[in-house]
């Protein structure tokens, strides 16, 4: 599968502990995005990487929250101190250009912080 | 008022029908829109593509954008219940990330 590929998953953590996803994009596609996405809403946007860089993080991105993308390969979202309201589907996608060009989702991580 | 609006249903219709899904948006500046398909605890499939107005059609599916009144519509003909699933439209301006629509939810019944 050339698809984009999210890991885990599923996370069911406790409130207050730390967590990771991984997202590996489609191979030749330089710009990855974070998306959050809750029940009966649309995904929202995070932030993304431009290769290596992080060029745009969202207010919805809490100093908790940390993503990186070593190597303008795969990234990782780290969640420290987790909450409740964190409880959402985790979502990464790929594109090949800049802005406007088709974005590629992977299948999401769903976390659920009891 | 939320940058872009879709009606979230449900929307149940039978097999065969005509199915029309429509947002609106109130961002002149949006000129790339996106429709995706989503099933159930499943990430988004992108389904149609435009660039600015104008219409495009991609087998059963046609999505069309009209600018002036910032309304964009996708259509399926001869909906299948295969079909049944959270259609989101999603938009972006230059230099801006998608934003989505929360969904309309889609049941075909056989």
């Amino acid at each position: 599968d050339t698809g984009v590929s999210q890991d885990p998953r599923h996370k069911i953590t406790k409130r207050g502990q730390n967590v990771t996803f991984r997202c590996d994009p489609i191979s030749e596609h330089n710009r990855l995005y974070w998306y959050r996405q809750t029940l009966g809403q649309g995904p929202e946007f995070l932030t993304y990487f431009q290769n290596e860089a992080q060029l745009e993080k969202s207010r919805l991105l809490s100093d908790r929250f940390s993503a990186e993308r070593p190597k303008g390969s795969f990234s990782t979202l780290e969640i420290q101190r987790t909450e409740q309201g964190d409880s959402a589907m985790y979502l990464c996608a790929s594109t090949s250009g800049g802005w406007g060009t088709e974005a590629f989702f992977g299948q999401g991580t769903r976390l659920t912080v009891v | 008022q939320k940058e872009v609006e879709q009606d979230p249903g449900p929307l149940s219709v039978p097999e065969g029908a005509i199915v029309s899904l429509n947002c609106t948006y109130s961002n002149s500046a949006f000129q790339y829109f996106m429709w995706y398909r989503q099933y159930s605890r499943k990430g988004p499939e992108l389904l149609m593509y435009t660039y600015s107005s104008g219409n495009k059609e991609d087998g059963r599916f046609t999505a069309q954008v009209d600018k002036s009144s910032k309304y964009i519509s996708l259509f399926i003909r001869d909906s299948q219940p295969s079909d049944s699933a959270t259609y989101l439209c999603a938009m972006s301006a230059e230099g801006t990330p998608l934003v989505f629509g929360k969904g309309t939810r889609l049941s075909v019944i056989a």
